[in-house]
């Protein structure tokens, strides 16, 4: 089993629709939770942390259930510019070591 | 604020041969995470560097080295290039302490090998 599992996509959404990822994690002593966005051909960006109770940032809401090991990301009122690979980030220890989910393709189109 | 700065920016290597990636950090970061990213996939954590040593280790042979230099900068060694070392090499710069989990990456090192 990997150890952050996500869905591949891709996505692809018309401008304006609302669209969810999920994410799941194998390691139950894993700390700390990220969404990173990529675009074609660049280095990763931090888009968002993730906490227990669930964080807001503009259109993007992230949430967590430790019980179940699993992070979502949801995006509302699609931007063309948020076409972009999401990529679900876990520390599973403390340090600095994290572990990537392979991203999930999103393409908003017109 | 310089970001993270990484060259070469891309190159191309034959088997067998050995490759050397250089990375600089942002300026406040003292700890250095090398990660390879293949086609299609995330990146998979290589190394880290902190004063200097190394400080975890993914899943990577030992024909994976690196260094950390007293600026805080880094570099990567490939031995014995292998076909499936063809990938994007990203650095990530961090500090320790309060947000020390939050990574700044490099546009990265794209290393193709034939």
């Amino acid at each position: 089993r990997k150890e952050v599992e996500q869905d591949p996509g891709p996505f692809n959404v018309p401008e304006g629709a609302t669209v969810a990822f999920n994410c799941t994690y194998s390691n139950s002593a894993s700390q700390s939770f990220f969404w990173y966005r990529q675009d074609c051909r660049k280095e990763p960006k931090l888009l968002m942390s993730v906490y227990s109770s669930g964080n807001e940032d503009g259109r993007f809401t992230a949430q967590l259930n430790r019980a179940s090991q699993y992070i979502s990301l949801l995006i509302r009122d699609s931007k063309l510019s948020d076409s972009a690979t999401y990529l679900c980030v876990v520390n599973p220890g403390g340090g600095n070591k994290l572990t990537f989910g392979t991203g999930t393709q999103l393409k908003v189109e017109l | 604020e310089t970001g993270v700065t990484q060259s070469p920016t891309h190159l191309i290597k034959t088997r067998g041969q050995q490759v050397t990636l250089r990375c600089s950090s942002q300026s406040g970061h003292n700890t250095v995470s090398w990660y390879q990213q293949a086609l299609g996939q995330g990146p998979q954590f290589i190394f880290q560097y902190y004063r200097e040593e190394e400080n975890g280790r993914g899943n990577f042979p030992p024909r994976f080295s690196g260094l950390q230099f007293p600026n805080y900068s880094s570099e990567l060694n490939v031995n014995a290039l292998e076909l499936d070392d063809s990938a994007l090499y990203l650095c990530a710069s961090s500090r320790t302490g309060t947000g020390a989990n939050v990574l700044t990456f490099g546009a990265g090192s794209r290393l193709t090998v034939l």
